[in-house]
């Protein structure tokens, strides 16, 4: 079953700590991405990679981390540091970065911090 | 004022009938313009894809158009159904990002 997957779909924490989304693809794409949705706004870039061990800040990377030491895997540390993390965070892929190729998303993760 | 404007912000209709949604921008130039289906807490799914140069894209009983006259493109669905319900987001790939519209919130009502 090909595609994109996140995990856990739902996730909640307490204020101060860090916590960490996953995301996988099995699709053999180089650029992924990490969005941030907030009700009534648009997906807003939190970070994104055009290859393994690189990445880059998108908008609002303030208060996250990513890593990519696999082509598959780009996971995300929401930090303690993030103002208000309470949103919902979808992962992206795309055979090349630049964004003319298609995005695929994944399933989403819904992180509460109380 | 953001680059990718969708209107309306939600939308009832009957199952059965037809409804069109907008997507103004002012993004300029532009690679593509995708219409994406994004279904409660799931994550959005490609409609279609257009290039600056086509007018207009169709996926079963969804139709894309665009106007680069009028910086407008709209989403023409046919014989909605229950399961279109769901939100509809203008996505624009500019000369450096991708900027996403806020939405189209559709509920079809049997």
């Amino acid at each position: 079953d090909g595609g994109i997957t996140q995990s856990p779909k739902y996730l909640f924490r307490k204020e101060g700590q860090n916590v960490t989304l996953s995301c996988e693809q099995n699709l053999n794409h180089d650029a992924m991405y990490w969005y941030r949705q907030d009700p009534g706004q648009g997906l807003r870039l939190i970070y994104y990679s055009q290859i393994v061990n690189d990445f880059q800040k998108g908008d609002i990377a303030e208060g996250y981390s990513v890593s990519r030491e696999k082509k598959e895997s780009f996971p995300l540390t929401v930090t303690s540091a993030q103002k208000n993390p309470t949103a919902f965070y979808l992962c992206a892929s795309s055979l090349n970065p630049g964004g003319r190729y298609e995005q695929y998303f994944g399933p989403g993760t819904r992180l509460t911090v109380t | 004022k953001n680059q990718v404007e969708q209107s309306p912000q939600s939308l009832i209709i009957l199952e059965g009938k037809n409804c069109t949604l907008q997507c103004n921008y002012t993004v300029s130039p532009f690679s593509n313009l995708r219409w994406y289906k994004q279904d409660t807490g799931r994550g959005p799914v490609s409609l279609t894809i257009m290039t600056f140069s086509e007018n207009t894209k169709s996926n079963g009983r969804y139709t894309a158009t665009l106007d680069a006259d009028t910086k407008q493109s709209s989403l023409h669905i046919t014989a909605s159904q229950l399961s279109d319900s769901a939100s509809y987001i203008c996505v624009l790939l500019g000369a450096s990002k991708i900027i996403f519209g806020s939405g189209t919130r559709l509920s079809i009502r049997p």
